[in-house]
């Protein structure tokens, strides 16, 4: 079946630590997507990457890398310079017509 | 960047019942405006997507309707299921950035 794939569900971090959250999609989609959603807010854009190797902050970039080196995968990097990184972190991916596909999520808690 | 506003946050009605809230959005920075549905545990899907000004679309006993020129979108749910409960989320696309702006969502919760 075709669609997007994070990884893992949950993720615990230590302070001080940086931590990969993983996202594939067989979609063959050009856009993806990393976004943030905090309790009580909307969806906030972390980065995205219109094609291979190339990407863009969104509007709460600071403290997260990305990389974008296959049309498959975008994995997320959040680092220890993320000041409040517990949140619930989902990915997607867009049609040419920019239609959002959504994976599950992963909700990353800080110990 | 744009502010979007949905309301109202959550609704709780009964089995049967017709509801609709709002989706607000600075109506000269956007070329099309989306709604999605987001049940508990599973992936944000895409309901609608809208355009034109006066745009209505229908998917089964739910449909939106778009006002470009005052800068907001209604969504109704007409004899609500138990079915329907989810968090319903409304993004405007920028016309300055392409890129998707969410509203925080109404949660929806229908009771049989």
């Amino acid at each position: 079946d075709g669609g997007i794939t994070q990884s893992p569900k949950y993720l615990f971090r230590k302070e001080g630590q940086n931590v990969t959250l993983s996202c594939e999609q067989n979609l063959n989609h050009d856009a993806m997507y990393w976004y943030r959603q905090d309790p009580g807010q909307g969806l906030r854009l972390i980065y995205y990457s219109q094609i291979v190797n190339d990407f863009q902050k969104g509007d709460i970039a600071e403290g997260y890398s990305v990389s974008r080196e296959k049309k498959e995968s975008f994995p997320l990097t959040v680092t220890s310079a993320q000041k409040n990184p517990t949140a619930f972190y989902l990915c997607a991916s867009s049609t040419q017509q920019g239609v959002a596909f959504f994976g599950q999520g992963t909700r990353l808690t800080v110990v | 960047i744009l502010n979007v506003e949905q309301s109202p946050q959550s609704l709780h009605v009964q089995e049967g019942d017709s509801t609709n809230f709002t989706c607000s959005f600075p109506s000269s920075n956007f070329y099309a405006l989306h709604w999605y549905r987001w049940e508990t545990a599973k992936s944000p899907e895409a309901l609608f997507v809208m355009t034109l000004n006066g745009d209505e679309k229908k998917k089964g006993q739910i449909s939106a309707t778009l006002n470009t020129k005052e800068g907001y979108s209604y969504l109704y749910i007409k004899g609500s299921q138990p079915e329907d409960s989810a968090t319903y989320l409304c993004a405007p696309v920028s016309s300055n950035t392409g890129k998707l702006i969410f509203g925080q969502g109404t949660t929806l919760q229908v009771k049989p």
